[in-house]
């Protein structure tokens, strides 16, 4: 059984600039979930999709989209990048349907934006 | 009003010492609740998840939840070096919501 995978693990963007972070499911799991964790923070989340549909969402502005596709990976997209979206993305899979069993967390993608 | 909060800490206790965490959260409707442990530079992973008032006991951990008082705690028994981390408490309304962390430092 594969654990969740992201890609790229470190990325340097320009400010302005858009970036496509990636992440692959848990094998079985059919929810994704992105977060955003600035350095000494929680995890703040971002969204999450269930069926290949944004089914909740956190305090992000539009500039942050994603998708789901059909085998359940997922890409988080940054339009505009801006200094303060520089920050560890974590994407975290999780199985609706099956009993609440909280979510795996990939290791994540550092973004730093000069 | 934060969704969840926790004492950012640091927390330092001596090992074999008990480990207190504590959270509170702002929505009511919030059905889960989850404990996860952050060390430095990792990604969070999950060490226990309530759902009903009470107790729930694994191992040397063990977490509280109070509904009524929006109110979840951890607490670790005989607390390692290795318990040394970030400890994350979230609920899960729609979509997980995290507290900041509360740092653990357990001295040998």
């Amino acid at each position: 059984e594969t654990g969740v995978t992201q890609s790229p693990t470190h990325l340097i963007k320009t400010r302005g600039q858009q970036v496509t972070l990636r992440c692959s499911s848990q094998s079985g799991h059919n929810t994704v979930s992105w977060y955003q964790q600035a350095l000494g923070q929680g995890p703040q989340f971002i969204f999450q999709y269930y069926r290949e549909e944004e089914n909740g969402r956190g305090n992000f502005p539009p500039r942050f989209s994603g998708l789901q596709f059909p085998n359940y990976s997922s890409e988080l997209n940054v339009n505009a990048l801006e200094l303060d979206d520089s920050a560890l993305y974590l994407c975290a899979s999780s199985q609706i349907g099956h009993g609440d069993i909280g979510y795996t967390f990939g290791s994540g993608t550092r973004l730093t934006v000069v | 009003q934060k969704e969840v909060e926790q004492n950012s800490g640091p927390l330092s206790v001596p090992e074999g010492a008990i480990a207190s965490l504590n959270c509170t959260y702002s929505d009511r409707v919030s059905q889960s609740f989850f404990w996860y442990r952050q060390y430095s530079g990792k990604s969070p992973e999950l060490i226990m998840s309530i759902y009903s008032n009470g107790d729930k006991e694994d191992g040397r951990f063990t977490a509280q939840l109070n509904k009524a008082s929006q109110y979840v705690s951890l607490l670790i028994r005989d607390s390692q070096p290795s318990d040394s981390a970030t400890y994350l408490c979230a609920v899960k309304p729609s979509g997980m919501r995290f507290g900041a962390g509360t740092r653990l430092t357990v001295k040998p």
